[in-house]
Parts: C-alpha cells; structure tokens; sequence
C-alpha cells in the first residue's frame, strides 16, 4: 500500500524557536496534502490542505503566519511552527491523497511536538 | 460544512462481546467513509475504506456498513479482544477533504 513518511517523529522545541515537519509520499504523487492537529484525547482536526505548486488553503482559526506550510513538489509537503509557544504543543499528522485511488487518504505516522 | 458524530464516546466490553460502534454524517455527498484505529500517542492505522457506492466492507472479524442516504455508518467488531481495546475514528471525505468524528474509545476488559 501507499506509504506517506513524516519526519522528525518526535521534537521538543523552546518557546520562540520554529520547528520544521516534512511530509513525504514515499510511492506515489500526492497532488494534495493534508495537515492536521491532535490534542490530547481529542480528535483529529484540520489545519489546512496544499496543493502542489499553490498556496495552502487554512482553516477558520488557523493562523497562516503562525503556521506555514509549503508544498513545492509532488512527494514532499512541509509544515513550519513558527515562534513556537507552549500551547502549539501538539501531535501533528499529515496525509496525503492519490487522486488515482478514488481520494483515498494515506496518513504519515504523526509529530509529537512539545514546546518547552 | 460537513460534521463527523460518533456514539458512543466510550465503550468498556468484556472479552468475546459483538459490539457495534456508531458513526454519523451530516452531509451525504461524500466520496468514501474510513475507519481508523489509534492506539494511545500512536498515529492512525486504517480499517476499512467504504467507497460511496458501496454498501458495507469487511476484513476478519470487522465489518462496516454504510447508509449514505441517511448519513450513517456501523462498525462491527465481532468476538472482541483485549488486543482491540483503543480509539475507533471515523471519517468521511468528500471532494475536498476528510472530516474525523470525535472517536470512540474501547476498552475490552479481559
């Protein structure tokens, strides 16, 4: 099956500092990528959505300046942190679809990020 | 815009138990419904794919149903084990993206 890799698995940060997430489809090109937040016994919910080549697509009450998000290629998607503080402290998944498998989602492993 | 519910939040079963968890959707145009396991601080690992025109999908001893017209689906886990005790999440896309329910959490007390 598809494999959509993230890296660094796990990342603790002091408040201030960015912090980088790659996103990766490992075997095949993601013309979307998703970026989603989950807190602690919570669900899963939606940052944004990139498309290769154009600007991401953020949802009501993410904050584009806080958390930038590129996706120059079609395997590759990166989330930045920006000025990072204690409440961005989170896990961070991604996923990434194949248009050719009838818009099935395949999630990378998640980021646990914790900002000190 | 589309809402994911799920019921119940929590579920503590003994061991060998059927049961049922529930999924809702608020809007019917979607292309698939996916059911996902997490276990705790892990990431998701998927289930079942349920396309839109298809009724219900099963894999061992899981078995989901869908009933797009009425924005529901089911998740059947059939003789349960300790081994299934973790969060159940639903999820529906359409064709812009995924929506997640809130989860159930199982326990299944040996």
């Amino acid at each position: 099956g598809a494999v959509v890799s993230q890296h660094p698995s796990r990342v603790i940060c002091k408040s201030g500092t960015s912090v980088k997430i790659e996103c990766r489809s490992l075997d095949f090109q993601a013309t979307t990528m998703f970026w989603y937040r989950q807190f602690p016994k919570q669900s899963l919910m939606l940052m944004a959505t990139s498309n290769e080549g154009s600007k991401a697509t953020y949802e009501q009450g993410v904050e584009k300046d806080k958390f930038l998000i590129n996706h120059a290629s079609l395997t590759l998607s990166t989330l930045t942190v920006t000025s990072a503080h204690p409440e961005d402290s989170s896990f961070y998944i991604c996923s990434a679809r194949d248009l050719g498998q009838a818009y099935e989602q395949y999630f990378g492993p998640g980021t646990r990020l914790t900002v000190t | 815009k589309q809402e994911v519910t799920q019921i119940p939040a929590a579920l503590s079963v003994p061991e060998g138990e059927n049961l049922v968890l529930n999924c809702s959707f608020t809007d019917s145009a979607i292309y698939n419904l996916q059911w996902f396991r997490q276990d705790p601080g892990k990431g998701l690992t998927s289930l079942l794919l349920i396309q839109s025109s298809q009724r219900e999908q099963t894999s061992g001893r899981l078995n989901a149903s869908l009933d797009k017209s009425s924005g529901r689906s089911t998740l059947y886990i059939a003789a349960s084990q300790p081994g299934d005790s973790a969060t159940y999440l639903c999820a529906v896309s359409d064709n812009n993206d995924m929506r997640f329910g809130a989860g159930t959490r199982l326990t299944v007390k040996p």
